[in-house]
């Protein structure tokens, strides 16, 4: 059975730095094939593909968020980080990893809340 | 980036009735489109990859069709809990893009 959960801080400052950590279960991110992205949904908006890391560490930045994204792997953990700096209260979202097998992203997490405020 | 419009915005149905949504990209994605269900709450839930590939549990009232620009999926009897946001997302082109969403909501 596949799962994954994300956890990181519900709170965070303009202009900090968020550090998400997706921990998973049922699949290793070592097998040819397998991914794990990050999706954002702003409260009661449309959802934002972030980032992609594959099994081969090849990882796929947003265009838009490049500069500001960084997505590392701990395969012996089953951990995915996604750091984002410079927060902006626009960046509040709820913020989803998802498992992503030969492209197709078949199951997500339950996602956290992430509320950018001074 | 290719953009996905979906329609319409909100569908008001009965539980039972069939159910019909579009989603139409801006550039040829041939058949690299999947569609989610967002029950309030939760995280979307695959439904169809491919344009047509019902995904791992998935019961066999949901329906997708399509290629190229124009998809659709169809619900053939809606059930309480298809009472939800429809999601279609494109996988053809990266970055990876979804439609604004389709309500179906109680009549």
């Amino acid at each position: 059975q596949i799962t994954l959960k994300e956890s990181g801080p519900t709170l965070v400052k303009p202009t900090q730095t968020l550090t998400l950590t997706c921990t998973f279960s049922g699949f290793s991110l070592s097998t040819s094939g397998v991914g794990v992205g990050w999706i954002r949904q702003p409260p009661g908006k449309a959802l934002e593909w972030l980032v992609v890391i594959y099994w081969d560490d090849n990882k796929r930045y947003s265009p838009s968020l490049k500069n500001r994204l960084s997505i590392t792997k701990d395969t012996s953990k089953n951990q995915v980080v996604l750091t984002v700096t410079d927060m902006d209260p626009v960046d509040t979202a709820t913020y989803y990893c998802a498992y992503i097998l030969y492209g197709v992203p078949g199951l997500w997490g339950p996602g956290t809340l992430v509320t950018v405020s001074s | 980036e290719i953009v996905l419009t979906q329609s319409p915005a909100t569908l008001s149905m009965s539980p039972g009735e069939r159910a019909t949504l579009s989603c139409r990209a801006s550039h040829s994605i041939n058949t690299y489109l999947a569609w989610y269900r967002q029950n309030p709450g939760q995280a979307p839930r695959l439904l169809i990859y491919d344009a047509s590939n019902r995904a791992t549990g998935i019961p066999a009232r949901f329906s997708g069709s399509g290629s190229g620009t124009d998809f659709t999926l169809t619900i053939s009897s809606l059930e309480p809990e298809d009472l939800a946001v429809y999601f279609c997302q494109q996988r053809s082109s990266w970055p990876w893009t979804f439609g604004q969403g389709t309500k179906v909501e109680i009549k």
